[in-house]
């Protein structure tokens, strides 16, 4: 099994919908993160989480929530998507110090 | 501004050749440095990670160079495969625990 699962992989939406990303680890870490990709941009944080009781926003968060259900789980939602949120998105996990990231596999989301 | 920037932007290259990413940054203070691997369709995946007084560090056949100096990184490929397409990305971290990413370099090897 992966270190880092997400799901879906692949989505596709209509504007205005609620879509939740999920994400889940193995590695035991505290640390969890939400990030997108876009084409030319690089990776941009959206939220961030240190703990279950512990949730920072990103550079980019407007139009995004977050749910820490537990250690293991890390959830993305967007409340009613638009077309620009269209991107594919990482979750990632690390521990608090030393070692870097691992990175889910991503889900590609399209909001037509 | 805390900053990477990473180049070129695109390559392209015959497979067996060698090829150098760049990566420059203005991050400060600098903690350590990270190249990561990204093929299309998957999460990055981590290369080396090099900290202020480490020069060189290798992983079979990618080589990361730092000059903490001018601050500016390599990644160097020897005798690429077509395995080695993916995007490569910079990352920099900031004592505090920030991170910055560079956009990546998309590298094409062709046969």
């Amino acid at each position: 099994d992966a270190d880092v699962t997400q799901t879906p992989r692949n989505r596709i939406t209509k504007t205005g919908k609620r879509i939740m990303l999920e994400c889940s680890q193995t590695k035991g870490h505290d640390r969890m993160y939400w990030y997108r990709q876009d084409p030319g941009l690089g990776l941009r944080l959206i939220y961030y989480s240190f703990d279950v009781k512990d949730i920072n926003k990103g550079e980019i968060s407007d139009g995004y929530s977050v749910s820490r259900q537990a250690q293991a789980k890390f959830s993305l939602s967007l409340e009613s998507a638009i077309p620009n949120q269209t991107a594919l998105y990482f979750c990632a996990t690390r521990p608090a110090v030393g070692y870097g990231y691992t990175f889910g596999s991503g889900t590609r989301l399209t909001v037509v | 501004k805390n900053q990477v920037e990473q180049s070129p932007q695109s390559l392209i290259i015959l497979e067996g050749k060698n090829c150098t990413l760049q990566c420059n940054y203005t991050v400060s203070p600098f903690s350590n440095l990270r190249w990561y691997k990204q093929d299309t369709g998957r999460g990055p995946v981590s290369l080396t990670i090099m900290t202020f007084s480490e020069n060189t560090k290798s992983n079979g056949r990618y080589t990361a160079t730092l000059d903490a100096d001018t601050k500016q990184s390599s990644l160097h490929i020897t005798a690429s495969q077509l395995s080695d397409s993916a995007s490569y990305i910079c990352v920099v971290s900031r004592s505090g625990n920030q991170f910055y990413f560079g956009t990546g370099t998309s590298l094409t090897v062709i046969p």
